[in-house]
């Protein structure tokens, strides 16, 4: 198993443009998450999804969509980047259904908005 | 709603000495407590994690930490450090009655091994 993996690596783009971070697992989990990492803030929700077709709102959502129309992939797209958009994407998988389960994190999206 | 804090931002260690890293949260429910650790240009790996029972828990690489409820306190030590485990180390809550999946972080505690 490749667990999760995300695409690209590193990015770079200039306010106003748009693009789709990718992310996806082959570990048939139900539950996928997205965080950023601001250096001295941790790791913070923008958008979940318990299942395909169902995705809800995390703690920073603002300038962020998401769908899931298939188990393996939960994309997350910025429509407008703006410079407070430049962090560390981090793209999450964990299996529901029982009292717990560990949540498997990709390696991560850099992404600098000029 | 829960939180963490970790007290210390950043923490110099000399090479085989001792180190606890801290980590307290907020919680009005029972919760689920749990340590990554993040190296250089990586993403995070799970160190350990207390679900319930015996509130001293061991992880990879030689941590421990140890859950007091009075205290809301799950501190993460080690007895003696390694140049191998200068990371970033991050703990996280979630709570289990409302759905495990979503975890609250900390702010991190970077650790530097000092030779």
């Amino acid at each position: 198993n490749a667990g999760v993996t995300q695409t690209p690596k590193f990015q770079v783009l200039k306010t106003g443009q748009s693009m789709t971070l990718q992310c996806a697992q082959d570990m048939n989990h139900e539950y996928m998450s997205w965080y950023r990492q601001d250096p001295g803030m941790g790791l913070r929700l923008i958008h979940y999804s318990v299942g395909a077709g169902i995705t809800d709102q995390g703690e920073v959502p603002n300038g962020y969509n998401v769908s899931r129309s298939t188990t393996e992939d939960f994309p997350l797209r910025l429509l407008s980047a703006a410079p407070s958009q430049t962090s560390v994407y981090f793209c999450a998988s964990i299996s529901s259904g029982s009292s717990y389960n560990e949540q498997f994190f990709g390696p991560g999206t850099r992404l600098t908005v000029l | 709603a829960q939180s963490v804090t970790q007290l210390d931002s950043q923490v110099p260690v000399f090479e085989e000495a001792p180190v606890e890293l801290r980590c307290n949260y907020s919680s009005s429910v029972s919760v689920y407590l749990f340590w990554y650790v993040q190296y250089p240009n990586q993403g995070l790996q799970l160190l350990l994690k207390y679900l319930s029972g015996s509130t001293l828990v061991k992880g990879i690489n030689g941590f421990e930490a140890e859950f007091n409820k009075s205290q809301t306190s799950f501190h993460l030590r080690k007895p003696s450090v390694h140049i191998s485990d200068t990371a970033e180390y991050f703990c996280a809550v979630s709570a289990p009655d409302f759905g495990n999946e979503k975890l609250t972080f900390g702010t991190g505690t970077r650790l530097t091994i000092i030779p």
